[in-house]
């Protein structure tokens, strides 16, 4: 049972470059999430997705785009990398019932250099 | 907007004693969920126990339960018969009720287990 998946686990970046993080989950769940992690600052929310075709931004959108062309795929793409975007990168989704947890994938380290 | 404060960055406790962690958010909701997330070092995100607002009775998990102060806007957590395996850091989490609501995070407490 795999649940959420992301690829890779990690990599590192050099200002400027661009790149995308995979996200696949066989739950059958029709939300969909980004969050990165820093120190002191706990989750923030990036972009989501409500169903196939859909997105939406978060607290912290900027620099990010995504897309969910499937159900069970949401994409998170850096353009154009930026040192302030070293994180970790969870993807989480749900069931978009009112009391769903969020089920995550086991995170991105990004390094941007 | 809607915000979780967890007031304490590190706490620690000796195994097989109890530890209580903080949790407090800001929200003009009525009906919402609270959760605890647990994440190893191996930066897994575990779900480890949740609340709903309407329900008065505190959730219970094992050795894992909560004090669900509504008024207050008081959600800690407590950790009975502490095990080294309970070490992580430890993320309070609120969600409105709603077809499209989000998780807001508060920022951790990094939880040590001592011999």
């Amino acid at each position: 049972n795999a649940g959420v998946t992301q690829t890779p686990k990690f990599r590192v970046l050099k200002t400027g470059q661009s790149m995308t993080l995979l996200c696949a989950q066989d739950m059958n769940h029709e939300y969909m999430y980004w969050y990165r992690q820093d120190p002191g600052m706990g989750l923030r929310l990036i972009h989501y997705s409500v169903g196939e075709g859909t997105t939406a931004k978060g607290e912290v959108p900027d620099g990010y785009n995504v897309s969910r062309l499937k159900k069970q795929n949401f994409l998170l793409g850096l353009e154009s990398a930026a040192p302030s975007q070293t994180s970790v990168y969870f993807c989480a989704s749900s069931s978009g019932a009112y009391n769903s947890p969020l089920h995550f994938g086991n995170g991105t380290r990004l390094t941007v250099t | 907007a809607q915000t979780v404060t967890q007031s304490q960055p590190e706490m620690s406790v000796q195994e097989a004693e109890t530890v209580t962690l903080s949790c407090t958010y800001d929200t003009s909701e009525s009906d919402y969920y609270l959760f605890w997330y647990k994440q190893p070092p191996s930066r897994q995100m575990i779900l480890v126990i949740r609340q709903e607002a309407y329900k008065q009775q505190n959730a219970t998990e094992n050795r894992f339960s909560v004090n669900f102060q509504k008024a207050a806007k008081s959600f800690s957590l407590k950790i009975s018969d502490s095990q080294l395996g309970d070490a992580a850091m430890y993320f309070c989490a609120y969600k409105p009720a709603g077809t499209a609501s989000k998780l807001t995070f508060g920022t951790g407490t990094r939880l040590q287990v001592t011999l």
